[in-house]
């Protein structure tokens, strides 16, 4: 059974904190990670795909970086704005499985001014 | 932006009737797949489809589930009977070519079973 864990499980920042969540995932039989951001009553948006340990992505304020060896990743948010409030998801692919996501609960972020 | 787009955006059902919920892949795309959340829980996966064929089911994938791609552009999946606990919001995603590729998905359809 595979087991995707985030934590925290919810989080609750001020406008312009740093703020960082953890994701872990089983670290045999590796393909990939995925990010998503999801909003209330959207679909969940793809923010990134990462493969190699070490990997580290960047998009605007938000980052994240891949350590396959130990199974986790971090997903990283520079000086939050109200905007980035969504749940963030973590989700595993394992090599041979057509790609099917495993997700984890996700990390709840609220961004107040 | 293109998007997957998903129909309706909720639907309810009296238990044991069948249901059949419709997606519209992105255009280009090759690999189609559908998950669901039940309130409170994880989202999880139910089917991978390609090449007109599944490709990988889950165990919730019994024989009360079908999926199907008729005209090239639709990708729908049938609950038969559907039973209480099928209640949850369903989402479609498809992904253009290799698994490195992220899945993009559409807004759900909200199925409630009473």
């Amino acid at each position: 059974i595979l087991n995707v864990e985030q934590s925290p499980q919810s989080l609750h920042v001020q406008e312009g904190d740093s703020t960082n969540f953890t994701c872990s995932f089983p670290s045999s039989n590796f393909y990939a990670l995925h990010w998503y951001r999801w909003e209330t009553a959207k679909s969940p948006e793809a923010l990134f795909v990462m493969t190699l340990n070490g990997d580290e992505k960047k998009k605007g304020r938000i980052s994240a970086t891949l350590n396959t060896k130990e199974g986790y990743s971090y997903l990283y948010i520079k000086g939050s704005q109200p905007e980035d409030s969504a749940t963030y998801l973590c989700a595993f692919t394992r090599s041979g499985t057509a790609s099917k996501l495993t997700f984890g609960t996700g990390t709840r972020l609220q961004v107040t001014l | 932006e293109p998007e997957v787009t998903q129909t309706p955006s909720h639907q309810v059902t009296q238990m044991g009737q069948e249901v059949i919920l419709r997606c519209v892949p992105i255009s280009n795309h090759l690999y189609f797949y559908w998950y669901r959340q039940i309130l409170g829980q994880k989202v999880e996966f139910l089917v991978s489809f390609y090449n007109n064929e599944i490709s990988e089911k889950s165990e919730i994938f019994d024989d009360q589930f079908s999926v199907e791609r008729p005209d090239g552009s639709n990708f729908t999946l049938k609950i038969r009977s559907t039973k209480l606990e099928d209640s949850a919001m369903y989402f479609c995603a498809s992904r253009e070519g290799a698994g490195n590729q992220p899945q993009h998905f559409g807004d759900g359809t909200r199925l409630s079973i009473l």
